[in-house]
């Protein structure tokens, strides 16, 4: 079954404990993204990867790392995380090219850092 | 600023009843419109790529359209199934990496 998987699916925390949020996908696809849903706001973009070892900023990147090391994984760090990143976080992934970028969307991640 | 408004923020409708959902966007140079859909607890599905205006799409009891500034997603006939949150998302064509969403429609359909 094509799909993006992400672990854990609910984690707790306290400021400043280093976390990292996996994710992966089993459709062979180029692009992968990680984007935080809080209320209000809607999904707003951290940061993506165009491919194996490219990776840049979204809008809200701050706080966070990413590396792209194997084209199905792109694993989301935290080194020092805060309060103000307790939110719902989605990885996501689509094929490139001129006609697609359609996202599949994994079943998210909630965070909550106390 | 490239910026994404979704109106109304929720929408109750009795199953049967037909409206439409907005999506009002500001980018520079739009290169693709996204239409998704999200259940409680889940994360977003797609639905539809809007590229150029005048564009419409269809899925079942959706139809998806497109204009310079906007874009609607029309639900007819809608059924309890329907009930979800529709999220709208534009891509720029200066960084086709880069994707921008709404805060999304709470669609409720009432048997």
């Amino acid at each position: 079954e094509a799909q993006v998987t992400q672990n854990p699916r609910y984690l707790i925390t306290v400021t400043g404990k280093k976390l990292t949020v996996t994710c992966s996908q089993n459709m062979n696809h180029e692009y992968m993204s990680w984007y935080r849903q809080d209320p209000g706001l809607g999904l707003r973009q951290i940061y993506y990867s165009m491919n194996v070892e490219v990776t840049d900023k979204g809008d809200v990147p701050e706080g966070y790392k990413v590396s792209r090391k194997e084209k199905r994984n792109f694993p989301l760090i935290l080194e020092s995380p805060s309060p103000n990143q307790t939110s719902l976080y989605f990885c996501a992934s689509s094929l490139t090219g001129l006609m697609t970028y359609e996202q599949y969307f994994g079943p998210g991640t909630r965070l909550t850092v106390t | 600023e490239d910026q994404v408004t979704q109106s109304p923020e929720a929408l109750r409708l009795q199953e049967g009843e037909s409206s439409s959902l907005n999506c009002s966007y500001t980018v520079s140079g739009l290169r693709g419109l996204f239409w998704y859909r999200q259940d409680p607890g889940k994360g977003p599905e797609f639905l539809f790529t809007l590229y150029s205006a005048g564009e419409e799409k269809e899925k079942e009891r959706l139809k998806a359209t497109l204009t310079k500034k906007e874009s609607f997603l029309h639900i007819t006939a809608p059924k309890p199934e329907d009930s979800a949150t529709y999220l709208c998302a534009v891509q720029a064509r200066y960084n086709f990496n880069k994707f921008y969403f709404g805060s999304g429609t709470k669609l409720n359909v009432k048997p």
